[in-house]
């Protein structure tokens, strides 16, 4: 079974600096999909970046970055210049081929400080 | 992206009583999911909600206890059926935009109180 592993419960950055969450992650599979979501207070999940897993160059969105370790299964998210609205819970989530459900990491609280 | 919306946005509810959930779509999309999300925890599917057939759910969810209907490619409804005060969570719903994008997109979810 496909298992994601956020290993930092809280994590907090001062206002303009860098952050990186971790996820890890288990599966058997060649091809599949990693995603990074927000979800602030307002608990509406955002999409923040994906990662197809052929792809080799690492996904951006402007100020997110991820770094992909396909054989390390790592998939950590970096956040630059952090803002304040920033601060959320983000979760780290995985699927195989299309249609299938996305498994999630238990989440990580990002706090900005000001 | 596809816009979704989810009907009541958050409701009290008293033990033993049923509430329907409203997932709406701005486009006709092929899969639809429903999600919950306990306090403080993250997020599990409950089930895939299949236009004209019966929803395939995830081990430790019943059709009896969550029935779903997708009566076509834009609307979809959960129904959490007999509640106790352990169904208190965010219920959310996803749509899978794989034509696309292989992504899943979510509604703002409604959070429940069992009380």
């Amino acid at each position: 079974a496909q298992t994601v592993t956020q290993s930092q419960p809280e994590m907090s950055v001062q206002e303009a600096e860098t952050v990186t969450l971790s996820c890890t992650y288990d599966t058997s599979e060649s091809d599949y999909y990693l995603f990074w979501y927000k979800q602030p207070p307002s608990r509406q999940m955002i999409l923040v970046i994906r990662q197809e897993a052929y792809k080799q160059q690492n996904a951006t969105e402007n100020r997110f970055s991820v770094n992909f370790q396909k054989a390390a299964k790592s998939f950590s998210l970096k956040i630059s210049d952090s803002q304040l609205g920033d601060a959320a819970m983000y979760f780290c989530a995985y699927r195989t081929r299309r249609g299938n459900k996305l498994v999630f990491g238990a989440g990580t609280i990002l706090r900005v400080k000001s | 992206s596809a816009v979704i919306s989810q009907k009541p946005s958050r409701d009290i509810c008293q033990r033993g009583t049923s509430l329907t959930i409203q997932c709406q779509v701005d486009s006709q999309v092929t899969m639809m999911f429903w999600y919950r999300q306990q306090p403080g925890q993250s997020l599990t599917l409950i089930a895939t909600a299949n236009q004209g057939s019966e929803a395939t759910y995830e081990s430790g969810f019943v059709i009896d206890k969550f029935p779903i209907s997708r009566p076509n490619l834009t609307f979809s409804t959960l129904t959490v059926s007999n509640m106790s005060p352990e169904d208190s969570s965010i219920y959310l719903c996803s749509v899978d935009e794989w034509s696309l994008t292989d992504t899943q997109y979510f509604g703002p979810g409604t959070r429940l109180t069992v009380l």
